[in-house]
């Protein structure tokens, strides 16, 4: 079955408590992304990828790093979380990076920052 | 600045009425449109999308018309189901090699 997959699916953590999520896909996508919703402000996207070692920053990089060592994954790494990275994050994997091709997504990190 | 927007938070239709959500965007450049739903505690689907060359795409009881000269889309949804109460997130690209730009979505909710 083609699917994006990330976990954890939930966290509850401190300030300053380096985490990760993972994420992993199936389709053999070049691109990935990951984003961020939060209420009344949509799908912001954070980083994207558009293949393996080739990242670059979208519209709210500030706090995230990534890391795109091999095709199939892409980490977003939280080196020092703070409560504003409270939020729903998403990636997702597409064969482009925009036109028509339809993103793929995974089914949400719910991320708390204490 | 907001390139999609998705001026209505949410909607309320009656089951087996047309559903009309509307999404406006300010960047002629975009080319590419589409539609995501998303349910509570999933990920965002793939719905439907049109390009710029067209003005209507219809599949089954979705249909997008675009209307660019009011850099204007629609989604219909005829007849709406209670399973189609979900976010609905417009998105619009300016090529194959350009972001995907998301609107902030509506929530439907379809009555029975």
């Amino acid at each position: 079955e083609a699917q994006v997959t990330q976990n954890p699916r939930y966290l509850i953590t401190v300030t300053g408590k380096k985490l990760t999520v993972t994420c992993s896909q199936n389709m053999n996508h070049e691109y990935m992304s990951w984003y961020r919703q939060d209420p009344g402000l949509g799908l912001r996207q954070i980083y994207y990828s558009m293949n393996v070692e080739v990242t670059d920053k979208g519209d709210v990089p500030e706090g995230y790093k990534v890391s795109r060592k091999e095709k199939r994954n892409f980490p977003l790494i939280l080196e020092s979380p703070s409560p504003n990275q409270t939020s729903l994050y998403f990636c997702a994997s597409s064969t482009y990076r925009g036109g028509n091709q339809p993103q793929h997504f995974g089914d949400g990190t719910r991320l708390s920052i204490l | 600045d907001q390139q999609v927007k998705q001026n209505s938070p949410s909607l309320s239709v009656q089951e087996g009425r047309i559903s009309i959500l509307n999404c406006d965007y300010t960047n002629s450049m975009f080319d590419y449109f589409l539609w995501y739903k998303k349910y509570p505690a999933e990920g965002p689907t793939f719905l439907i999308s049109i390009s710029s060359i067209k003005d209507k795409n219809e599949d089954g009881r979705f249909t997008v018309f675009l209307n660019k000269s009011a850099k204007h889309l629609s989604l219909h949804i005829v007849p709406s189901q209670p399973g189609d109460s979900a976010v609905y997130f417009c998105a619009a690209s300016a090529g194959a090699n350009s972001k995907l730009t998301f609107g902030k979505g509506i929530t439907l909710s379809v009555r029975p």
